[in-house]
């Protein structure tokens, strides 16, 4: 089965960089999408393909992909970038994929 | 404006059925690729169904092939999701979520809030 890893937890200072990982065999072969999830709310994009950031999203937002790890990173962290971020890419063979999910906590 | 609005979820019995329903807004359902998400209390994103725009092609997670059945109402522009066999371990909000586009690895660019299906005896 196809399998995206991501860090249980990540934390960060405020105003400082935080970096969460996805990582897979070969991931650099695939697009790689990624969303945030605030409790009680539906996924929201933030990052597609790789490194493309949807109309709404800050710049603060950007991702990278490449090997075996893709990489979503926001730059000066806020308070309400506190969130559960999950990696999905589709696979020919396993369809949609889903990382298990980072839980972002901002100190 | 695009809108996805679920319904249908509720509390079933092991071994039930039950059908869910998305009705979509702002976009016509059949140019577009549409997936069912579910997300059991305190887990991650799990995907369960994805219908490619047209309905010409559907898959299905392994853990649903066989019991659940996604289709696409064009006349009344609603995503459907009918489930068999149910298992207390279906129990999750199952939200619809639009693709960018009718392309199978487009990114989910639009989601419902979800509907909670509760299976338990």
């Amino acid at each position: 089965s196809f399998e995206l890893t991501q860090p249980l937890s990540v934390s960060v200072a405020l105003g400082q960089t935080a970096t969460i990982t996805c990582v897979s065999d070969n991931i650099g072969h695939n697009l790689v999408h990624w969303y945030q999830q605030k409790p009680g709310q539906a996924p929201v994009l933030v990052i597609y393909r790789d490194s493309d950031r949807p109309s709404g999203i800050p710049q603060r937002f950007s991702g990278s992909n490449s090997g075996t790890t893709a990489t979503l990173t926001i730059t000066r962290a806020q308070a309400g970038d506190e969130a559960d971020y999950y990696c999905q890419l589709w696979d020919v063979r396993a369809a949609v994929v889903f990382g298990g999910g980072t839980k972002l906590t901002v100190l | 404006e695009v809108q996805l609005l679920e319904s249908g979820g509720r509390l079933v019995q092991p071994g039930g059925s039950l059908r869910i329903s998305c009705a979509a807004s702002g976009f016509a359902l059949n140019s577009y690729a549409m997936t069912w998400v579910r997300q059991a209390p305190g887990k991650g994103l799990e995907w369960v169904s994805t219908i490619r725009g047209g309905a010409t092609m559907t898959f299905y997670a392994d853990s649903v092939k066989g019991r659940f059945t996604i289709s696409g109402d064009n006349s009344k522009n609603t995503l459907d999701l009918q489930m068999n066999s149910l298992r207390v371990e279906d129990t999750a909000v199952y939200y619809c979520a639009k693709h960018l586009n009718g392309l199978l690895p487009s990114p989910f660019d639009s989601w419902g809030q979800g509907t909670l299906l509760a299976v338990s005896s």
